[in-house]
């Protein structure tokens, strides 16, 4: 079956750090890859995506790339802040019109 | 922008009361679902819905029921609220053909 594993949190890290949260699935198919995010008292919200293998997506300085060699699809990002707090979810989507996998989440936590 | 409503963002039952839980989406998605957030277990999917009427157990059905009579509303029901059913819940819709979920704020429910 389809399933997203990432890592175990919470991850705390100062403000200006580099950061990277791993994430690895196993799917049948090519399925499309998520990452979401979600602020305190919020609901989540889309971060990236990527469709194919060695896509990269990307936004608000966040970053993941499709390797479909490894399974894998890494967040990063180079210099968080204070508002980069959340927990992120990693997922993927197989090819149709299936619901979203979803991976544990993972807390973030940036210090000042 | 898509907005994705949620009825109560924080309930108080006890234990055999019929649970009512509402979504609602402005953007006439076909696609909705209902998960729940629980701590170290991540979104786990309840139901989903491709259509008006038409419904889909997810991983974790048991103990819920929904309903779609409109294609804008998307109704989880919880038949006699249990303990476990203390929960976060999370409605989600999406355009088939787009891959992006679009999540309301959240129901935090306490079953007393």
């Amino acid at each position: 079956g389809n399933s997203v594993t990432q890592m175990e949190g919470p991850v705390t890290l100062s403000e200006e750090a580099f950061l990277t949260i791993n994430c690895t699935y196993t799917a049948t198919g090519y399925p499309s890859l998520f990452w979401y995010v979600q602020y305190p008292g919020e609901g989540l919200q889309l971060l990236l995506k990527a469709t194919k293998a060695d896509d990269k997506g990307s936004n608000k300085g966040f970053e993941a790339t499709y390797r479909k060699e490894t399974t894998s699809f890494h967040l990063e990002k180079g210099s968080v802040q204070v508002s980069d707090s959340a927990v992120y979810f990693c997922a993927l989507r197989n090819s149709g019109n299936t619901p979203l996998v979803f991976g544990k989440g993972t807390r973030l936590s940036v210090i000042a | 922008d898509v907005k994705v409503t949620q009825s109560s963002r924080y309930l108080v039952k006890r234990t055999g009361e019929k649970v009512f839980l509402e979504c609602v989406q402005d953007m006439d998605h076909e696609n909705m679902f209902w998960y729940r957030q629980d701590p170290g277990l991540g979104l786990r999917l309840i139901y989903f819905s491709y259509d008006v009427k038409m419904k889909e157990k997810g991983d974790i059905p048991e103990g819920y029921s929904v309903s779609r009579e409109k294609k804008e509303r998307f109704s989880l029901i919880l038949e006699s609220a249990s303990t476990n059913q203390t929960s976060m819940y999370l409605c989600a819709s999406s355009l088939t053909g787009d891959e992006t979920q679009y999540f309301g704020p959240g129901t935090r429910l306490l079953v007393l």
